[in-house]
C-alpha cells in the first residue's frame, strides 16, 4: 500500500534562512507523482511543487525546490530565504500510479512551519 | 482565471440534519475530487468524477454520503443524517487530465468547515 510519512510535526526557522521539510514515501509502483502543498490557517491547500518519478532533475519553483532521492524514497521540500508568510502547514502527497486512472492523492500528516522574525 | 470555489465556507448543523455542499471547479478542468480533513490530519480522499461520471468512492464514504456532478461542471456533496463524527473540513479539488498525460496537478478550493452539534 502506498504511504507518505512526514516525521517533523513542527519546525522553526529564522526569517531569511533556508529550511528543509522531510517526506518519505512507500510504493512498489515505478510510476508515481509527488506533490507539496501549503495550508495556511485560512484552510486552503496551495500547490507548491511537483516531481514525477521519471523526472531526471529535481523540481524547482521560485524559492521552493524538491530534493528528490529516488533510491531512498525521499522527496524533501527546501524553502530558501524564508519569509514570515511561509508560516503554515506543509503537506507532502503522492498520487496513484500514472497508469491508474484514479489519480487520488495520499497525504502525509503534515509539518507545521513557523518562521521567526 | 478563477480558482476552485466552495460554498458555504462554514456550516453548523445539528445531529441528524442533512447538509449539502457545492464545489465549482476551474472551468476547463475535467476531474473533480472531494477530500475530508479532520483536525491535525492530512486530507483523505472521498470520491472523484471525470466529467459527470463518478469513477471511484472511498470506503470512508458511507451510505449517508452522496456526491453528484450532473453536467460535468459543479459538484455537490450531501451528507444525510449528520453525526458528530462528520465534523471536518470538506475540500474540493479539480484537475485537467489530458490524453497525453502530465502531472495532473490538483488545485484545491478554500474548503467547507462542517460542525455537527
Amino acid at each position: 500500500a502506498q504511504k507518505i510519512t512526514q516525521t517533523q510535526p513542527g519546525m522553526f526557522v529564522q526569517e531569511k534562512e533556508a529550511v528543509t521539510l522531510d517526506c518519505t514515501y512507500d510504493t512498489s509502483d515505478p510510476s508515481y507523482g509527488l506533490f507539496w502543498y501549503k495550508q495556511p490557517s485560512s484552510g486552503e491547500m496551495i500547490f507548491l511543487i511537483y516531481q514525477g518519478s521519471y523526472d531526471q532533475q529535481n523540481a524547482t519553483e521560485g524559492r521552493y525546490s524538491l530534493n528528490f532521492q529516488k533510491a531512498r524514497k525521499s522527496a524533501n521540500l527546501v524553502i530558501s530565504a524564508s519569509q514570515l508568510g511561509d508560516s503554515a502547514m506543509y503537506f507532502c502527497a503522492m498520487r496513484e500510479p500514472l497508469y491508474n486512472q484514479g489519480g487520488k492523492l495520499i497525504f502525509g500528516q503534515g509539518t507545521e512551519l513557523s518562521v521567526k522574525p | 482565471d478563477t480558482g476552485v470555489s466552495q460554498d458555504p465556507r462554514h456550516k453548523i448543523t445539528k445531529r441528524g440534519q442533512n447538509v449539502t455542499f457545492r464545489c465549482d471547479p476551474i472551468s476547463e478542468h475535467n476531474r473533480l475530487y472531494w477530500y475530508r480533513q479532520t483536525l491535525g490530519q492530512g486530507p483523505e480522499f472521498l470520491t472523484y468524477f471525470q466529467n459527470e461520471a463518478q469513477l471511484e468512492k472511498s470506503r470512508l464514504l458511507s451510505d449517508r454520503f452522496s456526491a453528484e456532478r450532473p453536467k460535468g461542471s459543479f459538484s455537490t456533496l450531501e451528507i444525510q443524517r449528520t453525526e458528530q463524527g462528520d465534523s471536518a473540513m470538506y475540500l474540493c479539488a479539480s484537475s485537467l487530465v489530458l490524453p497525453a498525460g502530465g502531472p495532473d496537478t490538483q488545485y484545491f478550493g478554500p474548503g467547507t468547515r462542517l460542525t455537527v452539534l
